[in-house]
Formats: C-alpha cells, sequence, structure tokens
C-alpha cells in the first residue's frame, strides 16, 4: 500500500520567497499533521488537520499557513522565508483506527 | 503536560551485543508510546507501539520494548546489534489536544551507534 507521499523532497529558495509543501495522505485517513525537524533536533510539532478543519497549532510562525483539502491532501505554505527555516519538513497521517502516525520521507527545504 | 525524555544523546554498542535505548514518559491517563527509527535523511519509521496488554510489546526489526508503568519507562530493546541498526531512535507520545484529537510528542533522540 502506498505510504504518506510529500512534495518535492527537495526545494531551494531565497530569503523572502514563499514555498509550498504538499502532502497526500495514506488513502482514507483523516488527519495530518506538520513537524519541522532543524539539523541534529527532534521533530517539532507545527500544526495539525483533522476532516479538514484545524485540530490543533504547534510552534508555527505566522509567517506559515496550511489547509488540507476535500481530498485530505494538505499544503503548507511558507512565506517570508528565512535562513532559519532551512529544515526537514514531515508530514504523518492517521486515521481513527490506528493508534500510530504514519510519517512521510519528507521535504528538505534549504534558504539560501 | 504530556512528555518523553531520551537521556542519552548516543549509545553505542558492539555488534551482536544487546542494545537498549531508555524512554521515561510523563503523560496523564493511559500513556500511548512509540517508538520511531530515522536514518539519514529518511522519513520517520514506526517500530512499535504500547497501548495497553502486555508490557513487552514486540516491533519490527527484532526490537522490542518494554513498558513499566512504576518507573515511567519505555525503553527499546533488542537482543543482538546489528550494524544495520544504526540510526535515530525516537520516542513519542500521543498527547490529547483541547478539540479531542491527538498529536505526536517527540524525545530529542537517541543516535545508535552499532560498531563492527
Amino acid at each position: 500500500a502506498a505510504g504518506v507521499i510529500q512534495s518535492p523532497r527537495h526545494l531551494i529558495k531565497e530569503k523572502r520567497e514563499t514555498a509550498t509543501l504538499k502532502c497526500y495522505p495514506i488513502s482514507r485517513h483523516d488527519t495530518v499533521y506538520w513537524y519541522q525537524q532543524g539539523p541534529g533536533q527532534d521533530p517539532q510539532f507545527l500544526i495539525s488537520f483533522y476532516e479538514k478543519m484545524q485540530s490543533d497549532k504547534g510552534s508555527i510562525p505566522d509567517r506559515f499557513s496550511a489547509q488540507q483539502f476535500s481530498d485530505y491532501h494538505s499544503e503548507l505554505n511558507m512565506s517570508s522565508l528565512e535562513l532559519g527555516d532551512s529544515a526537514l519538513y514531515f508530514c504523518a497521517s492517521s486515521s481513527p483506527a490506528d493508534t500510530e502516525a504514519f510519517f512521510g520521507q519528507g521535504t528538505r527545504l534549504t534558504v539560501v | 503536560a504530556q512528555s518523553v525524555a531520551q537521556p542519552e544523546d548516543q549509545v553505542n554498542v558492539a555488534e551482536g551485543n544487546p542494545l537498549t535505548v531508555k524512554c521515561t514518559y510523563s503523560v496523564s491517563g493511559n500513556p500511548y508510546l512509540f517508538w520511531y527509527v530515522q536514518y539519514p535523511n529518511r522519513g520517520l519509521q514506526f517500530l512499535l507501539k504500547y497501548i495497553t496488554g502486555d508490557n513487552l510489546v514486540k516491533g519490527s526489526y527484532g526490537f522490542e520494548a518494554e513498558f513499566n508503568k512504576s518507573q515511567t519507562s519505555f525503553h527499546l530493546k533488542k537482543p543482538s546489534a546489528l550494524v544495520s541498526d544504526s540510526a535515530l531512535y525516537f520516542c513519542a507520545v500521543r498527547a490529547y489536544t483541547p478539540r479531542g484529537t491527538y498529536k505526536y510528542i517527540f524525545g530529542t533522540g537517541t543516535r545508535l551507534k552499532v560498531l563492527a
């Protein structure tokens, strides 16, 4: 079965530019989570969606926004990029039947 | 607040020896605990979980974990380490949000190095 798909896998942007990261959850998973992992750090929770509505918000900057669409895919929009935004961004999904979350391969964002 | 702690940044073990990666938790109510593994530049792969039942849970790649309620611990173990087990290991807890959904909170990670 297909896992969580994230695109793009790698992204290079300049400071002050905008980036959009996409996440396609596992089929029939209704919850999506976004995490940010800086170099040598643990994944930090950014935001989550359940049934297309925001369910929780973590340490997500105001420059970032996200949404979940009718087909359950999610997009993380990042504006006015800063060098410190360079990180690995993970998306995960889960369903009511599962207790664990399944993670995508991540998008590596490099801001130069 | 619900959290997990991994007291060791790095664990070194010789190939063929048993390994233990430590995790302690702080939760209200019954804990849902997880172990994930991360290889370089890769996503987090689910290894195993504790929800209820037997304190010793078995997972992928020969790993197991022991839930100890009195010590609030959930240590990851493997009887015989392989060089290919070298990776970053994260303990996680599932925490409820104010809206009744949940999120996963990760420990700081432990780098396991298995020496040939």
